[in-house]
C-alpha cells in the first residue's frame, strides 16, 4: 500500500501569509494526487487535481505542484475563509490513501 | 450542477447491516467511477471503496473487504454501499464522491455502530 505522509499536522498563520503544505508518497504516484479542504461539519471540497490543476471555481491563490513522490499545496495569501483542514489523496493505485491532514489555524 | 444526495445512515448494533444510498444528478452518471469515503469522529478521511462506470470493477480498503459491497444502478443514477457485519470501528460519517479523485461530494451520512 502507498503511504501518504502529510506535514505539518497543524499550522498557525495570519491573514495574508503564504503557506505551504507537503505530502510525500512512499512510492511514485506520477501526478495522481488531489488536495481537499474541509471545514468543520462540512463535506470536503476538492481544490487541486492531477497535482497541479486548479478545480473550477477555486481561487487562484491556491496552487499545487510536484510529481512522483513529493507534492505541495501553496496558498499564496491566506484569507479568513481558508482556515480549515487540508488533505491530500493519492489515487494512483488502490487502496487509495489520504494524508493525515493539516489543520490550518489563525495565529 | 453536479449533485450527490445521500440517505440511509443511522444507528445499528454491532454485527448488524445497513445500506447507504447516493442519488446522483447533473452529470452523465454511467461514465464516472464512484467512490465512498468515511471519516470517524474527530479523525481524518479514509477511502473505503470505488466502482468503475459499468460496475464490474470494485476496489476496497482491507478493513472492509468481505463485509462491505459497493454497487451502482446506472438506470437510476444511484450508488450504494451495503455494509454487513458492522463493527464499532465502522462508526463514521460516510461520503459518496464522484470519480476516484473525488471531484464532488455528497453531504455525508452518519453511521453509528453501538449496542
Amino acid at each position: 500500500d502507498i503511504q501518504m505522509t502529510q506535514s505539518p499536522s497543524s499550522l498557525s498563520a495570519s491573514v495574508g501569509d503564504r503557506v505551504t503544505i507537503t505530502c510525500r508518497a512512499s512510492q511514485g504516484i506520477r501526478n495522481d494526487l488531489g488536495w481537499y479542504q474541509q471545514k468543520p461539519g462540512k463535506a470536503p471540497k476538492r481544490l487541486i487535481y492531477a497535482a497541479s490543476s486548479l478545480q473550477s471555481g477555486v481561487p487562484s491563490r491556491f496552487s499545487g505542484s510536484g510529481s512522483g513522490t513529493e507534492f505541495t499545496l501553496t496558498i499564496s495569501s491566506l484569507q479568513p475563509e481558508d482556515f480549515a483542514t487540508y488533505y491530500c489523496l493519492q489515487y494512483n493505485s488502490d487502496p487509495y490513501t489520504f494524508g493525515q491532514g493539516t489543520k490550518l489555524e489563525i495565529k | 450542477e453536479v449533485q450527490l444526495v445521500q440517505s440511509g445512515g443511522g444507528l445499528v448494533q454491532p454485527g448488524g447491516s445497513l445500506r447507504l444510498s447516493c442519488a446522483a444528478s447533473g452529470f452523465t452518471f454511467n461514465t464516472y467511477w464512484m467512490t465512498w469515503v468515511r471519516q470517524a469522529p474527530g479523525k481524518g478521511l479514509e477511502w473505503v471503496a470505488s466502482v468503475n462506470p459499468g460496475g464490474s470493477e470494485k476496489y476496497y480498503v482491507d478493513s472492509v473487504k468481505g463485509r462491505f459491497t459497493i454497487s451502482r444502478d446506472n438506470a437510476d443514477n444511484s450508488l450504494y454501499l451495503q455494509m454487513n457485519s458492522l463493527r464499532a470501528e465502522d462508526t463514521a460519517v460516510y461520503y459518496c464522491a464522484r470519480g476516484i479523485s473525488a471531484s464532488h461530494w455528497g453531504q455525508g451520512t452518519l453511521v453509528t455502530v453501538s449496542s
